[in-house]
């Protein structure tokens, strides 16, 4: 099983909609979480922090669930640039070992 | 602002061959990571390097080897080259080594026939 596990879509939303996803990790002494968006071709950018008491930059969303230990990245009035692939990325207490999820696809359509 | 720059952006092998993939971390970041993506996957960890050494080792396989060198740039070398190693090749570069943020290069495409 791995570490970070995330539903790999494609999520297909109309421009404006909210769309939501999680991601679950199996090491429950992960420490940091984060969100990274990636583009097609294109390298991996930090999208956001997930902080224990959630947060949220913009249109964006985050929340931490230690309990259940998932995390996830909830989309307000989506834009046509939101269409990209985003990971879940989780950092180990012990080692700060990083592992990646494989990504969930969002398309946003005019 | 200064990012990660990789060298070169688009490299084409045949089997058997070797490849040498440059990367040059953001000033003061004293953490190189280095991942490798293969179409529809998700970056697989392959070597990291703090202030030069060798901190942690992924699913790098022995015909790779990487290396930091004193100015902080780091270098992935690849040998014998085999199809299965074309692939998107990131080096990422972190401020500190005890967190998540990494910053990524543009990537490396290595194209092996």
């Amino acid at each position: 099983r791995k570490e970070v596990e995330q539903d790999p879509g494609p999520f297909n939303v109309p421009e404006g909609a909210t769309v939501a996803f999680n991601c679950t990790y199996s090491n429950s002494a992960s420490q940091s979480f984060f969100w990274y968006r990636q583009d097609c071709r294109k390298e991996p950018k930090l999208l956001m922090s997930v902080y224990s008491s959630g947060n949220e930059d913009g249109r964006f969303t985050a929340q931490l669930n230690r309990a259940s230990q998932y995390i996830s990245l909830l989309i307000r009035d989506s834009k046509l640039s939101d269409s990209a692939t985003y990971l879940c990325v989780v950092t180990r207490s012990n080692d700060y070992k990083l592992s990646f999820g494989a990504g969930t696809t969002v398309t946003v359509r005019a | 602002a200064a990012g990660v720059i990789q060298s070169p952006r688009h490299l084409i092998k045949e089997k058997r061959e070797t490849a040498t993939l440059k990367c040059y971390p953001i000033p003061r970041h004293d953490t190189v990571y280095w991942y490798q993506q293969g179409p529809g996957q998700d970056p697989q960890f392959l070597i990291s390097f703090y202030e030069k050494m060798q901190s942690d080792k992924g699913s790098i396989p022995d015909r790779f080897s990487a290396q930091q060198f004193s100015d902080y740039h780091s270098e992935l070398n690849m040998s014998s080259l085999e199809l299965g190693d074309s692939a998107l090749y990131f080096c990422a570069s972190s401020l500190d080594t005890y967190t998540g943020e990494l910053f990524f290069g543009e990537g490396s495409r290595l194209t092996v026939l």
